[in-house]
């Protein structure tokens, strides 16, 4: 049973900054890409982006690129998304999920809102 | 990248099997068999019910099964049961990555 925990969400301002956690377990996290997904309030699921499992690719989706940047941690089991320059419309609960072209979420997500 | 197109509702009653569909482009669903089915229940995070197209995870049950037809991949739970009520969400590979749907929400009547 996939077992990912995310944190690090709160309440920011526009134009703010956080970095969200993710720790891994019950599975072998260096033989992944990890990925991370948002879903706005009463909205879909939006992909962010993924990095493989040595870290050395990274893609993101344009609404975050050049802000988001997502990193990992094998050492520790961890996957990490920094967020700059924050939008309103970057409201919603991130979830890290295992896998590249299908998604095992295994976490309550984390909630991040941006307001003023 | 566009939004996979979804039906916004689709009921059904107890033991009924349904269908639901999600179609893509030439450019996601057309052109991969990497098409994935999330179970979403209300305050709950989404649960992988179906990936590349007709495999089940470890746990899902038979009765979800999935399908594609050129652009458009389908999601049939047979047998419907009560706890199948909640939001279904499509997921195809696009290229760069994924893109989903906006979702299905299933009422059990």
């Amino acid at each position: 049973q996939v077992q990912l925990v995310e944190s690090g969400g709160g309440l920011v301002k526009p134009g703010g900054s956080l970095r969200l956690s993710c720790v891994a377990s019950e599975f072998t996290f260096t033989a992944y890409y990890m990925t991370w997904i948002r879903q706005a309030p009463g909205k879909g699921l939006e992909w962010v982006g993924y990095i493989s499992s040595s870290g050395y690719n990274i893609y993101y989706a344009d609404s975050v690129k050049g802000r988001f940047t997502i990193s990992r941690d094998n050492a520790k089991n961890s996957l990490y998304l920094q967020m700059n320059s924050l939008r309103v419309d970057d409201t919603a609960v991130y979830y890290c999920a295992r896998g590249d072209d299908s998604f095992h979420f295994g976490g309550p997500g984390t909630v991040v809102t941006v307001s003023s | 990248q566009s939004a996979l197109t979804q039906p916004a509702s689709v009921s059904g009653s107890p033991g009924q099997s349904i269908t639901l569909s999600c179609i893509g482009s030439n450019s996601d669903i057309g052109s991969y068999r990497l098409v994935s089915w999330y179970q979403q229940r209300p305050g709950k995070a989404p649960q992988l019910v179906i990936y590349e197209v007709t495999e089940r995870p470890s746990g899902i049950s038979n009765r979800f099964s999935g399908s594609k037809l050129g652009n458009t991949a389908s999601l049939t739970i047979s047998g419907l049961l009560a706890e199948d009520e909640a939001d279904y969400y499509c997921c195809s590979f696009a290229g760069i990555g994924p893109v989903f749907g906006r979702g299905t929400k299933l009422t059990v009547l």
